[in-house]
């Protein structure tokens, strides 16, 4: 059974500083993987989507790396701002099938 | 812009009471699926389905039911709420069984 973690659950860096969130899986039979964003009560937002052929994507500030056969992913934000702070939020979909296994989250805070 | 839409942001119901949770999404995306969002037990997917009227049992289906006459709806059913049903219910689409899920906003149940 495919098991996804996030650690660590909380970080609080200064603004301008780089984030480094960590994911990693248990089984490296994946499909792909994909980075959210959830702001409190809220809904989540896709950030990153990575292939399971790729090592890493990028958008804007937001880099993902995905090293499958050791079961790792990292999103790095470079220069961080007040407005990053939220849950990041890492899934693994299967090799076969729907399925997102998600990880428990990071919550992010970004200090002024 | 994928955009999906549920119908309530806040709801309160009763123990016994039947629920309907509704779900649309506007960008003829094939696959559809519900989770709940519980502190400490992260996103886990209760049901999905990859065409109308075609469904399959997500990780907790259990006093729960789904319905999806039209491609653009996906509703969730409680046939009979249960205060362990308080949960935060979050709706996504994908456009095929591989690629990005998008969410909606979520609906905050309160079963009394």
């Amino acid at each position: 059974k495919q098991e996804v973690t996030q650690i660590p659950a909380a970080l609080s860096v200064p603004e301008g500083e780089n984030l480094v969130l960590n994911c990693s899986f248990t089984d490296s039979a994946i499909y792909n993987l994909q980075w959210f964003r959830q702001d409190p009560g809220k809904g989540l937002t896709s950030l990153l989507l990575i292939q399971s052929s790729q090592r890493e994507q990028t958008s804007g500030r937001l880099n993902a790396s995905l090293d499958k056969s050791s079961g790792r992913s990292t999103l790095y934000i470079a220069a961080s701002q007040p407005g990053d702070s939220a849950t990041y939020l890492c899934a693994v979909r299967k090799a076969a099938g729907n399925k997102l296994t998600f990880g428990g989250g990071t919550r992010v805070l970004v200090k002024p | 812009d994928v955009k999906v839409t549920q119908s309530s942001r806040y709801l309160v119901k009763r123990t016994g009471e039947k629920v309907f949770l509704e779900c649309v999404q506007d960008m003829d995306h094939e696959n559809m699926f519900w989770y709940r969002q519980d502190p400490g037990l992260g996103l886990r997917l209760i049901y999905f389905s990859y065409d109308v009227k075609m469904k399959e049992k997500g990780d907790i289906p259990e006093g729960y039911s789904v319905s999806r006459e039209k491609k653009e709806r996906f509703s969730l059913i409680l046939e009979s709420a249960s205060t362990n049903q308080t949960s935060m219910y979050l709706c996504a689409s994908s456009r095929d069984s591989y690629n990005e899920q998008f969410f909606g906003p979520g609906t905050r149940l309160t079963v009394l």
